[in-house]
């Protein structure tokens, strides 16, 4: 299986911050990159989908890039509703893999 | 509005069986992949199994695979897992998930999971 390392583990920052996520990939997965948020009691949510494509309805403040192994997710000026985990997912392969998680915390 | 509602969760001993069910609305059930992913505590997420458009394929993830398995029926608009052999280590929130495609891909919309309890 393709294996997908995410960091930080957990990042602290504030409102107006810019975040940046990064997933790694253990071989190369082109362009084949989704991002999710996933909140407590709430249905996961796409954000980002073939590395840079922002799925409809999500804010501009997402973005995303990278390709082969290496992948970002950028969030312009952190809002409130931001505070999250996010995680990153590989479909290059039948065998569907996710990182292993950002928690973006109030500082 | 697309809607994806699992049921069937619950306690469940260890070496039994359970099933899960997830209900679609909103949508052409039988034009989309549809997947179970699970969120164990503390182990993030983790991808379960897929069953393409029109049930012809099935791929599992190695830790349940010959003791899960995905159905789909398309006359009902429906979902199924089948949990045998169930271990502590498949204790989780389990997704109901639909694919942007009619294979596996990612997962475009999600049900809010319903949790199974693998304990004597």
């Amino acid at each position: 299986d393709i294996q997908m390392t995410q960091s930080p583990s957990t990042l602290s920052a504030s409102v107006g911050d810019r975040v940046t996520i990064t997933c790694r990939a253990s071989q190369s997965i082109s362009s084949w990159l989704a991002w999710y948020q996933l909140k407590p009691g709430k249905a996961p949510k796409l954000l980002i989908y073939k590395a840079s494509s922002l799925e409809s309805g999500v804010p501009s403040r997402f973005s995303g890039s990278g390709s082969g192994t290496e992948f970002t997710l950028t969030i312009t000026s952190l809002q409130p509703d931001d505070f999250a985990t996010y995680y990153c997912q590989q479909y290059n392969s039948y065998s569907l893999t996710f990182g292993g998680g950002t928690k973006v915390e109030i500082k | 509005q697309v809607q994806l509602v699992e049921s069937g969760g619950g306690v469940v001993q260890p070496g039994r069986s359970l099933r899960l069910s997830c209900a679609a609305s909103g949508f052409t059930f039988s034009g989309y992949g549809m997947h179970w992913v699970r969120q164990t505590p503390g182990k993030g997420l983790e991808w379960v199994a897929v069953i393409w458009y029109d049930g012809s394929n099935k791929y599992y993830a190695a830790s349940v695979k010959g003791r899960f398995t995905i159905s789909r029926d398309n006359s009902d608009n429906t979902l199924y897992l089948q949990m045998n052999s169930l271990r502590a280590e498949d204790t989780a929130v389990y997704y109901c998930a639909r694919d942007r495609s009619t294979s596996n891909d990612f997962f475009d919309c999600w049900g809010q999971g319903t949790l199974v309890t693998v304990s004597s």
